[in-house]
């Protein structure tokens, strides 16, 4: 019930394209889900964040859409260019009981130049 | 503010031997977690210190453990080194709901 299923775990997208990951959890008392992209060689850096009470967020070419009763949220790389090569994680929490974040497994992204 | 450091950023080690590992989070963050990053087991957590104390735990042997200090450091320690310890292991301080990660102590066991 703790884990968050990442998928595909990895991803060809082609310039100019959209990219689409998918994250599936369990647990209903989640109330944060995060986004993490990390380069090799560097510590995950977050990227964007959702809380339960909307469907969407939207930071310039990165938009979380977000199904609470399917239990799905996904990341959407908008007009994806090479420089968004990077290992992409989602994440969950419970924030009210400062439970640890449970990550998925990743998504390695590559955009063709 | 500075970010999240860590070190050192690469150590190699043998078998049996025990390491420690130093984060220093962002100035002002009380909470510390360190995670486990591997090709085929993604980013495990390991444990999360907040005001010196041990808040969350992950799933790890009794060899992995940490502490941290007044001042909000923390360290990890792994004793009686195997194989498989071979990792890149994260330090993440956090403000509220956010996590900054450092950049990792990339650490090998022959």
């Amino acid at each position: 019930q703790q884990q968050v299923k990442q998928s595909p775990q990895s991803l060809i997208v082609q310039k100019g394209g959209i990219s689409i990951i998918n994250c599936a959890y369990e647990n209903t008392a989640f109330d944060y889900f995060p986004w993490y992209q990390q380069f090799p060689g560097k510590g995950p850096a977050l990227l964007i964040a959702i809380r339960p009470d909307v469907s969407e967020k939207k930071e310039g070419r990165f938009t979380i859409s977000f199904n609470k009763s399917a239990k799905q949220f996904s990341l959407h790389i908008m007009d994806s260019q090479p420089g968004d090569s990077a290992t992409y994680f989602c994440a969950a929490s419970d924030m009210n009981r400062d439970d640890k974040i449970i990550f998925g497994k990743g998504t390695r992204l590559h955009i063709l130049p | 503010k500075a970010g999240v450091t860590q070190t050192p950023r690469y150590l190699i080690k043998t078998r049996g031997q025990q390491v420690t590992l130093s984060c220093s989070p962002i100035s002002g963050h009380r909470s510390v977690s360190w995670y486990q990053q591997t090709p085929g087991q993604g980013l495990q957590f390991l444990f999360e210190y907040f005001s010196e104390t041990q808040r969350n735990k992950g799933n790890f042997p009794g060899r992995f453990s940490g502490r941290q200090f007044s001042n909000s450091r923390s360290e990890m320690n792994v004793s009686t080194l195997e194989l498989g310890d071979s990792a890149l292991y994260l330090c993440a301080s956090s403000e509220g709901w956010r996590q900054f990660f450092g950049p990792g102590t990339r650490l090998t066991v022959l």
